[in-house]
C-alpha cells in the first residue's frame, strides 16, 4: 500500500499568516493527490485535486503545489474560517490512503 | 445541487449486520464512481471501498473484504453498504462520496452517518 506521511500534525498560525502542509508519499503517485478540508461536526470538503488545481468555489489563498513525491497545501493568508483539519489523499493505486490530518489553529 | 444523504446507521451488536443507504441527487448518478469512506471517533479519514459506474468493478479495503459489499441502483439512483460480521472497530461515521473519473477525488461527500458496534 501507498503511504502518505502528512506533517506537521498540528500547527498553530496567526491571522493573515502564511501556512503550508505537506504530504510525501512512499512512491511515485503522479498527481493523483487531493487535499480536503474538515471542519468539527462536518464532512470534509475538496480543496484541491490533481495536485494543483483549485475546487469549485475554494478561495483563491489555498494553492497545491507538487515537488516529485512530495506534496504541499498552501494557505496563503489564513483567515479564521480556515481553521480545522486538513488531510491528503493518493487515489493512484487501491487502497486509497489518506494523511493522518494537520490540525490547524489560532495562535 | 448535487446532494447525498445517507441513511441506515445505527447500534448494532458485535457479529450482526446494517446495510447503509445514500440517495443520490442532482447529477447523473450513473455517471460517477462512488465510494464510502468512515472516519473513528477523534480518528483520520479512511477509505471503505469503491464502485464503478455501472458497478461491475468494486474495490475494498483489506480489513472490510469478505465482511463488507459495495452495491448500486442506478435506476433508483442509491449507493449501499451491505455490512456484515461487525467487529467494535467498524465503529466510525461512515460517509458515502462521489468520485472524480480521471483523478479519483471525492468531489461531494454526504454528511455522515454513525455506526456503533457495541453489545
Amino acid at each position: 500500500d501507498i503511504q502518505m506521511t502528512q506533517s506537521p500534525a498540528s500547527l498553530s498560525a496567526s491571522l493573515e499568516e502564511i501556512v503550508t502542509i505537506t504530504c510525501q508519499a512512499s512512491q511515485d503517485i503522479g498527481n493523483w493527490l487531493s487535499w480536503y478540508q474538515q471542519k468539527p461536526g462536518k464532512s470534509p470538503q475538496l480543496l484541491i485535486y490533481g495536485a494543483t488545481s483549485l475546487a469549485d468555489g475554494v478561495p483563491s489563498r489555498f494553492s497545491g503545489s507538487r515537488s516529485g513525491t512530495q506534496y504541499s497545501l498552501k494557505i496563503s493568508r489564513l483567515q479564521v474560517e480556515d481553521i480545522g483539519i486538513y488531510y491528503c489523499l493518493q487515489a493512484y493505486s487501491a487502497p486509497d490512503t489518506f494523511g493522518a490530518g494537520t490540525k490547524l489553529e489560532l495562535k | 445541487e448535487v446532494q447525498l444523504v445517507e441513511s441506515g446507521g445505527g447500534l448494532v451488536q458485535p457479529g450482526r449486520s446494517l446495510k447503509l443507504s445514500c440517495a443520490a441527487s442532482g447529477f447523473t448518478f450513473s455517471n460517477y464512481g462512488m465510494a464510502w469512506v468512515c472516519q473513528a471517533p477523534t480518528k483520520g479519514l479512511e477509505w471503505v471501498a469503491s464502485i464503478s459506474t455501472g458497478g461491475g468493478n468494486t474495490y475494498y479495503r483489506d480489513s472490510v473484504k469478505g465482511r463488507f459489499t459495495i452495491s448500486r441502483d442506478n435506476a433508483k439512483n442509491t449507493l449501499y453498504l451491505q455490512m456484515d460480521s461487525l467487529r467494535s472497530e467498524d465503529t466510525a461515521t461512515y460517509y458515502c462520496a462521489r468520485r472524480d473519473g480521471y483523478y479519483h477525488y471525492f468531489d461531494y461527500w454526504g454528511q455522515g452517518v454513525m455506526v456503533t458496534v457495541s453489545s
